[in-house]
């Protein structure tokens, strides 16, 4: 499968606390984003990070890129009830207009 | 307000009755897109347009169509609808020069 593959599938922390969660992928990418999805309904972009940045902030979110081991993580620092979402990961490749998603974490963030 | 809408919202229908879920944007954005949504797999694109006139396939184009004869409407078309259709789908739509998307609210589509 072309999809990337993120890890937990799931998430259940306090809030407060941090939120980590991993996306990787098999193939050389353009770009990688992030997006959030509340239960069911549209979803909206957070960040993208470049192939040539290794790390970019937004506000309580952190993104890393490791192209050498074809990874991402997003960090939600002190998380919000109001965080509690699912969340993607998307890839795209330079000269393609594909995009490929991640199978997605669900964060819970208990209040 | 710059929106991405779909409809309808919810649909049921049997199988092999032709049906047609509206996507329109007001953001004279040049590249739209089709994904579905089924449990464990995130999304995969069905079909994209680069712009007017001009479509491709995604992942899954199996069992759909696309036209896009105007900028701002992107309608999936699905002649024969078979219960594995059964899915929730989203239009997206980006401008040039950019790979942020804006999705709209999504379809409940379920095929008897």
């Amino acid at each position: 499968s072309q999809q990337g593959e993120e890890d937990p599938q799931a998430l259940s922390i306090q809030e407060g606390e941090n939120a980590t969660m991993n996306c990787s992928y098999k193939t050389s990418i353009n770009n990688l984003q992030w997006y959030r999805q509340n239960s069911g309904r549209g979803l909206v972009h957070l960040i993208l990070i470049r192939s040539n940045e290794r790390e970019k902030h937004s506000g309580r979110l952190r993104v890393t890129l490791d192209t050498s081991k074809k990874s991402s993580s997003l960090l939600i620092t002190a998380s919000r009830a109001a965080d509690t979402a699912s969340y993607f990961c998307v890839r795209s490749s330079s000269g393609t207009y594909k995009y490929i998603f991640g199978t997605g974490t669900r964060l819970k963030v208990l209040a | 307000e710059a929106q991405v809408t779909q409809n309808p919202r919810y649909l049921i229908t049997v199988t092999g009755k032709k049906l047609t879920v509206t996507c329109s944007q007001n953001m004279n954005h040049e590249y739209m897109s089709w994904y579905r949504q089924d449990p464990g797999l995130g999304l995969r694109q069905i079909y994209y347009s680069m712009n007017v006139e001009v479509t491709d396939k995604g992942d899954v184009p199996e069992g759909y169509k696309v036209s896009r004869k105007e900028k701002r409407n992107f309608p999936l078309i699905l002649e024969s609808p078979s219960p594995n259709q059964t899915s929730l789908y989203f239009c997206a739509s980006r401008g040039s020069g950019t790979d942020t998307q804006y999705f709209g609210p999504g379809t409940r589509l379920t095929v008897l």
